[in-house]
């Protein structure tokens, strides 16, 4: 079951933050954040592990709400460079190792 | 310390051809997974390779086959290729079957 994410599309100025929520139907294990660039590979920001496990990256964190199966990215004081797509991939109890993707949500930072 | 290679970087085929696509992982890494990525979508597992067994399967047709080798690195070969093939085709490796995957830059195939 695909996780949803949601907002599908945020413009931000500089300086703004902004929160992407994932959310999945089935029980997790694991939620990966990637981000993806026009015409580039996905790249890897962060996994959480463990249910109400928060992790920080730069400015860019993320918490993992195990019961309610979401998760959510929280970018911090924007800058041009976290304009992207964003993917939230999820990987759940039982399963040895795909993960399961999003349909991302894009951003765009403007100055 | 290399990261994740693919080659190539671009491919045009035509419909019926087959088409074989590789992967060098990251140092340290023993595991290779596959993706689909059509435009504007998320990436799409196709399956998974470790100690060079599929292990894992998506939602793929049989055409769509793989192996992985002795130093970890793996091929995705397409047979029978259709116009719905046309995608970028990600390979992500990781430490084992359960942690962090790292993808290369792709190879785009069009199939005309």
């Amino acid at each position: 079951q695909q996780p949803v994410q949601s907002p599908q599309a945020v413009i931000l100025r500089e300086g703004e933050d902004a929160v992407i929520n994932c959310s999945s139907s089935k029980a997790l294990y694991s939620v990966h954040w990637y981000r993806q660039k026009h015409g580039e590979a996905p790249v890897f920001l962060m996994i959480l592990l463990k249910g109400g496990e928060q992790k920080g990256h730069e400015k860019i964190s993320a918490s993992f709400n195990e019961k309610k199966q979401q998760s959510s990215l929280y970018l911090t004081a924007s800058q041009l460079s976290y304009s992207g797509t964003y993917f939230c991939g999820t990987r759940d109890r039982g399963s040895q190792g795909n993960l399961i993707f999003g349909k991302g949500t894009k951003l765009s930072v403007k100055p | 310390d290399a990261g994740v290679t693919q080659s190539p970087t671009h491919l045009i085929k035509t419909r019926g051809q087959q088409v074989t696509l590789r992967c060098s992982p990251k140092s340290g890494h023993d595991t290779v997974s596959w993706y689909q990525q059509a435009l504007g979508q998320g990436p799409q597992f196709i399956f998974q390779y470790y100690e060079e067994e599929e292990r894992q399967r998506g939602n793929f047709p049989d055409r769509f086959s793989g192996h992985q080798f002795p130093n970890y690195s793996s091929e995705l070969n397409v047979n029978a290729l259709l116009l719905g093939d046309s995608a970028l085709y990600l390979c992500a490796s990781s430490e084992g079957l359960l942690y962090e995957q790292y993808f290369g830059p792709g190879t785009r195939l069009t199939v005309t």
